[in-house]
């Protein structure tokens, strides 16, 4: 029962312009939401993150967007640079479980 | 930002073998630290929870005598794969948490442990 999904696998975007990852889950009791950056072996490095209570969050070129009531949350990146290429992964918890859930990741390539 | 180290980093060994694997925070104390499993283009899936001076969380599905979980300090949580089989062969990896719950972003991943198992 995947409970955070990641529909796409991968994108292609050129560099300059948009890239958007869409993230779906169905609990909801989720009320926090991550996402992480992902290099070949390494760990995951976070990125952003939105509460429940907001609808929106912006940091520099990355700003996620949740849509609660279709439990449906985006990350855009703009504008993408080659250096943006990674995993993306979301992940999602229930507050004060320190638990995440990560969905499967969707693969960034970002060409010059 | 804080550091999480595991080692080893990777690790082959035989079936029937059991492989250890630290995970430490270095620049901080940390009271919660979890492990996960990734399989190849999957998710992490989080197999367990590991609380300093008490027994260990496990997910549903997760052996906990297959899967030793060792928390025995603030700064260091150990992961026991006991006669690990070819199935086990995955990317490990752990996570330590700074600081209350209920802030989420203060989850550091370690670099993961690449187990393959012959």
């Amino acid at each position: 029962d995947q409970q955070v999904k990641q529909n796409s696998p991968s994108l292609s975007v050129q560099e300059g312009r948009i890239s958007i990852l869409n993230c779906d889950y169905t609990n909801s009791m989720f009320d926090y939401f991550l996402w992480y950056k992902k290099y070949p072996a390494e760990g995951p490095t976070f990125l952003i993150s939105i509460s429940s209570i907001k609808d929106k969050n912006e940091d520099g070129r990355f700003t996620v967007f949740l849509n609660k009531s279709a439990k449906h949350l985006s990350l855009h990146i703009v504008p993408s640079q080659p250096g943006d290429s990674a995993v993306y992964f979301c992940a999602a918890s229930a507050v004060n479980t320190g638990k995440l859930i990560f969905g499967q990741g969707t693969t960034l390539q970002v060409k010059p | 930002g804080a550091v999480v180290s595991q080692h080893p980093s990777r690790v082959i060994c035989k079936s029937g073998t059991s492989v250890k694997i630290e995970c430490r925070s270095l620049d901080f104390q940390a009271t919660t630290m979890f492990w996960y499993r990734q399989f190849p283009k999957k998710s992490l899936m989080l197999m367990a929870t590991s609380n300093e001076g008490s027994k260990a969380t496990y997910e549903q599905g997760v052996e906990k005598d297959k899967f030793l979980i060792n928390h025995a300090s603030l700064t260091l949580s150990t992961l026991t794969v006991t006669s690990a089989h070819p199935e086990d062969s995955s990317f490990y990896i752990c996570s330590a948490h700074r600081g209350s719950h209920s802030n989420q972003e203060t989850q550091y991943f370690g670099p993961g442990t690449r187990l393959l198992v012959l």
